[in-house]
C-alpha cells in the first residue's frame, strides 16, 4: 500500500519556466510534509517543509501549496534553473508515529 | 559538520554471500536508519535504531541485521545476498522526535551477482 504518491514520475520544463511537482497521501492523521531533493551521486537533502496548519510555505524559488481537505500538495519551483535538476521525494509522518512515509520521486530535468 | 558517511560506495556481492555495509555520522543524533533504494520507487525503511533500541520492519525482519556499538557508528548486515538486494542502500541519521531533518549519507550501490 502506497501511501504517499508523486506525479509525475518525470518532469522535463524548461529554464525560467515553474515546475510543478505533485504529491497526494491517504493517512489524514499525516500532519508534516517534507520535500527531499537529491542530485545524482548525492543522498537526499532536506529541501522545503509544510506542516498541515499551513496551507502554503514559500522558500526563495520554492513554494509548497498544501490542500488539506483533497490531502494533496504540490512543489512549484519558479524561474527553474539547470541547476534544479534533480529527484524530488515528497514524504509525510504523523505527530503518533515519526517515520516518514516517502513517495517514489519526480525525476525533474530543466533545459536550458 | 551534516555528514553522514557511508562505506563503501559500491559494493558487487555473490550470491549467497554476506554483505557488511557501514555508516557513521558525527551530528550526535540519537537516530539512525538504513533504507533501501530501488529505481522508480520510494526509499524502502529497513530498520532503524533509536539509541541503542533496534527497530525492523516486519516485512524485512529476517533479511537484514544491524548493530549500533556506539552512537556514532552503524552497520547493515546482510547473512546471504540474493539477486532482489541489489539496490541502493542508504544511510541516514536525525534527532528524536516529530518535524526533524533527515540527513543522509551518499548510499552504498550494491550489486548482487
Amino acid at each position: 500500500q502506497q501511501q504517499v504518491r508523486q506525479s509525475p514520475q518525470s518532469l522535463t520544463v524548461w529554464e525560467g519556466e515553474t515546475a510543478i511537482l505533485n504529491c497526494s497521501y491517504e493517512n489524514s492523521a499525516f500532519d508534516y510534509f517534507p520535500w527531499y531533493q537529491q542530485f545524482p551521486g548525492e543522498g537526499p537533502a532536506l529541501l522545503i517543509s509544510i506542516l498541515s496548519v499551513s496551507n502554503k510555505k514559500e522558500d526563495g524559488r520554492f513554494t509548497i501549496f498544501f490542500n488539506k481537505r483533497e490531502k494533496k500538495l504540490s512543489l512549484h519551483i519558479a524561474d527553474s534553473q539547470p541547476g534544479d535538476s534533480a529527484t524530488y521525494f515528497c514524504a509525510a509522518s504523523a505527530d503518533s508515529n515519526y517515520q516518514l512515509i516517502w513517495g517514489s520521486g519526480t525525476k525533474l530535468i530543466i533545459k536550458p | 559538520d551534516t555528514t553522514v558517511k557511508q562505506n563503501p560506495r559500491y559494493k558487487l556481492a555473490r550470491v549467497g554471500k554476506p554483505v557488511n555495509l557501514i555508516c557513521s555520522q558525527t551530528m550526535n543524533h540519537d537516530t539512525m536508519y538504513w533504507y533501501q533504494k530501488k529505481p522508480n520507487q520510494a526509499p524502502k525503511l529497513l530498520l532503524f535504531y533509536y539509541d541503542k533500541i533496534l527497530n525492523r520492519e516486519a516485512d524485512t525482519f529476517e533479511k537484514f541485521q544491524s548493530s549500533r556499538p556506539n552512537n556514532s557508528f552503524c552497520s547493515l548486515y546482510i547473512g546471504s545476498a540474493g539477486l532482489e538486494y541489489s539496490a541502493m542502500y542508504l544511510c541516514a541519521s536525525s534527532r528524536a522526535g516529530a518535524d526533524t531533518e533527515v540527513f543522509f549519507g551518499k548510499g552504498t550501490r550494491l550489486t548482487v551477482v
